[in-house]
């Protein structure tokens, strides 16, 4: 069964400074997919960045990365400069079977930014 | 585009009514899903559908009923509300432009 686990019920960070939240995946499928959303508190769930299984790269979105690491079956999200605007809740997710699509979530990371 | 749309944003219910939230997205994907998420916690599915007139359960489907009878809308049934389904619930879909998220509804029964 796939699985995605965040560690970090909470996190804190000074503005300017780089954070980095955690998320390992289980699955024994070859090929997946992992994301990360955002979500503030007015609601909604705001896509951040995306890496494919077979990506050679780590991706990159802006102040945003993804520390892939695959041997390992880590997925950890970097934002850098943190900017208040950055407090939020952050989830990881996995694509689930190729025939359904389903993303699978975990529990989420809840960042805050203080000055 | 519109986009997810589901309707409505809050709703209150009493124990042992009925209601059903409303889903519709104008992008032609085919997989629409249905999740809820309690407070603190992240997404749990309940439904998806990979096409019209196929469904099938996700992690947390008891209380819970759907159906697809179009590509676009994709309606849950809640048939007898209970507390533990206080809750936000999310409709998504996804495509080959990635994945579509409403905005919501948060349903509060009482």
């Amino acid at each position: 069964a796939q699985k995605i686990t965040q560690t970090q019920p909470g996190m804190f960070v000074q503005e300017k400074e780089a954070v980095t939240l955690d998320c390992t995946y289980d699955t024994s499928d070859p090929s997946y997919g992992l994301f990360w959303y955002k979500q503030p508190s007015s609601g909604e769930m705001i896509f951040l960045i995306y890496q494919g299984s077979y990506d050679q790269q780590n991706a990159t979105e802006g102040r945003y990365s993804l520390n892939f690491q695959k041997a390992r079956k880590s997925a950890n999200l970097v934002i850098s400069a943190s900017q208040l605007g950055d407090s939020a809740m952050y989830f990881c997710a996995m694509r689930g079977p190729w025939n359904t699509d389903k993303l699978i979530f975990g529990t989420g990371t809840r960042l805050q930014v203080f000055p | 585009n519109a986009g997810v749309t589901q309707t409505p944003k809050f709703r209150i219910l009493k124990i042992g009514q009925s209601m059903t939230l409303q889903c519709t997205q104008d992008m032609n994907h085919n997989y629409m899903y249905w999740y809820r998420q309690d407070p603190g916690m992240g997404l749990k599915l309940i439904y998806y559908s990979v096409g019209a007139g196929i469904t099938d359960k996700g992690e947390v489907p008891n209380g819970y009923n759907v159906s697809r009878s179009t590509t676009e809308d994709f309606p849950l049934r809640l048939e007898l509300a209970a507390p533990s389904q206080t809750s936000v619930y999310f409709c998504a879909s996804s495509g080959t432009d990635g994945y579509t998220f409403g905005s919501g509804t948060r349903l509060t029964v009482v």
